[in-house]
């Protein structure tokens, strides 16, 4: 499974658009793209999965370039209660594993 | 429709003494999955059942640890003889097949300290 690249802490006012991007050098050819949201106190939420170009729904919207090495999760006008941990992965749809596995997130704190 | 549910939410526990975690899936999904997150970290996985069997427990650090899933639904997962190392908050997952194509929902998690 393709290892990710994410800073550690993001900071950011409302009202403002965030963006945070994830390094997947090794993504291999079968491998999605998934963030997912954990506040504290709660297990992760999923947030939004793609595989090539751009994806949007009703919380955010996540940018993969043509060689998918990377990809860029946005938030669009964030508010306090955006502020939590987002983790990205990779993995494929098949295989014999369907664990996912988690780095350390980025920590985005949300100001008034 | 009911999410992911996890009992106890909290459990404090001495030093040498077995315990189990519950957790309840969302119905209908086949996939179940526990991991495990310590202060600071993401979420380390443990093991993976697809229906009744555990059809990847390579994440399961010892043999103190074990987990069931007798009906393809409730699952347990049980430490023997607890030490403080594995105090952490043990989370489960659920998806409907198996992830991450498929979206897994995760339960609030149980707080285990051992002391």
């Amino acid at each position: 499974l393709a290892k990710t690249t994410q800073p550690i802490s993001m900071d950011s006012y409302e009202g403002q658009e965030v963006n945070i991007t994830c390094s997947h050098n090794n993504i291999a050819t079968n491998d999605y793209i998934t963030w997912y949201q954990q506040f504290p106190s709660q297990g992760p939420r999923f947030i939004i999965q793609g595989y090539k170009t751009k994806v949007t729904n009703e919380v955010a919207s996540l940018f993969i370039p043509a060689d998918r090495k990377s990809s860029t999760l946005s938030l669009p006008r964030v508010s306090l209660s955006d502020t939590a941990v987002y983790y990205c992965l990779v993995g494929d749809d098949g295989g014999s594993q369907g664990n996912l596995i988690f780095g350390k997130g980025t920590k985005l704190s949300v100001k008034p | 429709g009911a999410g992911v549910s996890q009992t106890p939410s909290n459990k404090v526990t001495e030093k040498g003494k077995y315990v189990e975690l519950r957790c309840d899936p969302i119905s209908g999904h086949t996939a179940l999955y526990w991991y495990r997150q310590s202060l600071g970290q993401g979420p380390e996985f443990l093991i993976y059942f697809q229906g009744t069997g555990a059809a990847d427990d390579s994440g399961l650090p010892n043999d103190r640890f074990f987990a069931v899933r007798p009906e393809g639904s409730v699952s347990t997962l049980k430490i023997q003889r607890t030490e403080r190392g594995d105090s952490a908050v043990y989370l489960c997952a659920s998806s409907f097949s198996k992830a991450p194509a498929d979206t897994q929902y995760f339960g609030p998690g149980t707080r285990l300290t051992v002391l």
